[in-house]
């Protein structure tokens, strides 16, 4: 596609629940980013992926968030047993490669119930 | 760690005026860039400009202009003849250069933000 897309562009749901939220990049960007916006913390910084490996899971707040990547192309980030803290915007980004500009998506505003 | 502030929660300029946004920065790094983003109400962050810690010379693009002061750590957004659309949050972020090494390449570090109002 012409832009990163993301899905969904809401979602809600109640807590305990397990959510998957999707990024499909640029076609041809080997890198993908994942960061988290929410009102306490502001822009943090999740995980990124080159390829379909994950050099820097630092960000992952807790070991309840994972993410994925697969044919170097599509993105999921999921959140299980999730909490009233998880609630905020999800932002994908996608670069040519690591270390080129980051172009973002829409993101996706989680919220928990 | 490296650290991003804006110290400025909100900012408001007249149409055709202009504005600047503060930005500081804290790293023991020599190689690395800055960034400023603008996102609008729909949440898509846009790349407004960027500067590379090696070059002196400050960035512009069009109305927007940086004044970096490396020793100072400081990095200033200024934009000039102010518009309705450029009403938005800003960000500034950080990123690591390549010969920083390890992980920490990939990611950007944002500030809290500055939301800029444009009065017509």
């Amino acid at each position: 596609g012409a832009g990163v897309s993301q899905s969904p562009s809401n979602k809600v749901t109640e807590k305990g629940k397990d959510v998957e939220l999707r990024c499909d990049p640029i076609s041809g960007h080997t890198a993908l980013y994942w960061y988290r916006q929410s009102l306490g913390q502001g822009l943090e910084f999740l995980i990124y992926f080159q390829g379909n490996s994950a050099p820097d899971k630092s960000g992952l707040p807790s070991d309840r968030f994972s993410a994925e990547r697969t044919g170097g192309s599509v993105s999921t980030l999921t959140i299980q047993r999730t909490q009233q803290e998880d609630s905020a915007v999800y932002l994908c980004a996608s670069s040519l490669r690591v270390g080129q500009p980051q172009h973002f998506g829409d993101g996706t505003r989680l919220s928990i119930l | 760690a490296q650290t991003v502030t804006q110290s400025q929660p909100e900012m408001s300029v007249q149409e055709a005026e202009t504005v600047t946004l503060s930005c500081t920065y804290d790293t023991s790094e020599s190689d690395y860039y800055l960034f400023w983003y603008k996102q609008p109400p729909s949440r898509q962050m846009i790349l407004v400009i960027r500067q590379e810690a090696y070059k002196q010379q400050n960035a512009t693009e069009n109305r927007f202009s940086v004044n970096f002061q490396k020793a100072a750590k400081s990095f200033s957004l200024k934009i000039s003849d102010s518009q309705l659309g450029d009403a938005a949050m800003y960000f500034c972020a950080y990123r690591s250069g390549p010969s920083a090494g390890g992980t920490s390449y990939g990611k950007l570090t944002f500030g809290q933000g500055t939301i800029l109002t444009v009065h017509p």
